[in-house]
């Protein structure tokens, strides 16, 4: 499977301050998506990013809110802006769609946690 | 209804015995399914692959798909508390589900 790195690993951020967060892949994927997991509990789709395009929100994320660039096959970045304490949460990307996968198998980031003070 | 269903446990098995993981879907459209680990703390890894109806063995793994009564399934054979994680099942079709997972602990 691909391999998949974010940064940052970890941040600690003051409330309605902004942060982006990227994700690398060390090869052409053809789909990116950006998660969100609260503490406990399941994974929750926030956008599927298109490359060249604008990303495609699930119910309850805006854009502007969680604006999500993908300029090219390998990489995109989720900003989190005007952040809240319910911002809180782990966000990971996975992605679909690698040179050896099959079958609409995800592969994931190693996420990113996100504390909001 | 969720589209992916799952007991979120907690179950609890001796090592070396059998854990039984259960999943069940909604949309009959759905193609493929999947069966991810999660370590607390941890990102979901992909641990198994299943298409076809019937059974899909990968070493103490063992996925099984039934599409008629729309469930899955998950086998750990010779559990070990290594295998002492959170199992999240998924499916996908037009869009990808995930269940809420089901905490899985190994007891020495």
């Amino acid at each position: 499977s691909a391999v998949i790195s974010q940064k940052p690993s970890r941040d600690i951020c003051q409330r309605g301050t902004s942060l982006t967060i990227q994700c690398q892949v060390d090869s052409q994927v053809t789909m990116m998506f950006w998660y969100r997991q609260q503490p406990g509990q399941s994974l929750t789709l926030i956008a599927t990013a298109n490359q060249g395009s604008e990303a495609t929100y699930e119910s309850g994320f805006v854009i502007d809110k969680f604006p999500i660039s993908r300029p090219n096959l390998t990489f995109s970045t989720l900003t989190v802006s005007n952040m809240s304490p319910e911002d809180s949460s782990i966000y990971l990307c996975s992605v679909e769609g690698t040179a050896t996968s099959s079958y609409n198998e995800q592969f994931f980031g190693p996420g990113t946690r996100l504390t909001v003070l | 209804q969720k589209e992916v269903e799952q007991n979120s446990g907690p179950l609890s098995v001796p090592e070396g015995a059998i854990a039984s993981l259960n999943c069940t879907y909604s949309d009959r459209g759905s193609q493929s399914f999947f069966w991810y680990r999660q370590y607390s703390g941890k990102s979901p890894e992909l641990i198994m692959s299943i298409y076809s109806n019937g059974d899909k063995e990968d070493g103490r793994f063992t996925a099984q798909l039934n599409k008629a009564s729309q469930y899955v399934s998950l086998l750990i054979r010779d559990s070990q508390p290594s295998d002492s994680a959170t199992y999240l099942c998924a499916s996908t079709g037009n869009q990808f589900y995930f269940g809420t997972g089901t905490s899985l602990t190994v007891i020495p």
